[in-house]
């Protein structure tokens, strides 16, 4: 079974520092993977996703994350994290064949807290 | 004009009592899910349906149940509701229900029972 892991309920970064939240994944073949945004009393948002190819993907609002198969982790980065990028966030992981039933399996969340 | 679009936004209601959310996209995606986001914002899906047809269905009681009327409607009956269906219900939808597609959710229905 597909699984992904958050090991940080929280992260408090002050603002202007960089801003890096965890994320590590367990599937069966190469993985699809995702980060989505969760503004207060809103759905989840897009930021950017993993496919193939190069490492470092870059999304929107200056984040990007970085595919380490070796280490089954897609960490999500910031270079100099802004008091609006507080949230909570959630990394995601598709497994590529449909005997996994192609469901997206979310992770537990981070909430990202940016003190000004 | 909204994409994916929940109503009601709030639900609050008795134990025993059944109650329905919809859900409706104009994005013209052909598969749509039910997420469930509990009180400690941890994100389970509950169902799936692409084309009308469910596709993913998890361990959720017989007492949730989806209803696909046309690939732009998933609506979600609960009957006999219990304090543990106290969550936020969201609804999403995907081009295309396998590979690198991205979901877009709904703002959230937030179903307090009482």
């Amino acid at each position: 079974a597909q699984s992904v892991a958050q090991p940080e309920d929280q992260v408090n970064v002050a603002e202007g520092n960089p801003l890096t939240v965890k994320c590590t994944y367990s599937v069966s073949g190469n993985p699809y993977l995702f980060w989505y945004v969760q503004y207060p009393n809103r759905g989840l948002q897009f930021l950017l996703k993993y496919i193939t190819g190069d490492n470092l993907v870059k999304g929107s609002y200056g984040f990007e994350a970085e595919f380490n198969k070796s280490q089954t982790s897609f960490h999500l980065k910031k270079p100099s994290a802004l008091v609006s990028d507080s949230a909570l966030y959630f990394c995601a992981v598709r497994a590529p064949s449909k005997a996994a039933g192609n469901k997206l399996t979310f992770g537990g969340g981070t909430r990202v807290l940016v003190k000004p | 004009d909204t994409a994916v679009s929940q109503t009601p936004k709030y639900l609050v209601t008795q134990m025993g009592n059944d109650k329905s959310i919809k859900c409706e996209q104009n994005l013209g995606h052909d598969t749509m899910y039910w997420y469930k986001q509990d009180s400690k914002k941890f994100l389970k899906i509950m169902f799936s349906y692409n084309n009308k047809e469910l596709i993913i269905n998890e361990t959720v009681p017989n007492r949730f149940s989806p209803k696909s009327p046309d690939k732009a409607h998933l609506n979600l009956h609960i009957n006999s509701l219990e304090l543990g269906d106290s969550a936020v219900y969201f609804c999403a939808s995907s081009r295309e229900r396998t590979g690198a597609n991205v979901l877009t959710f709904g703002a959230g229905s937030r179903l307090t029972v009482l």
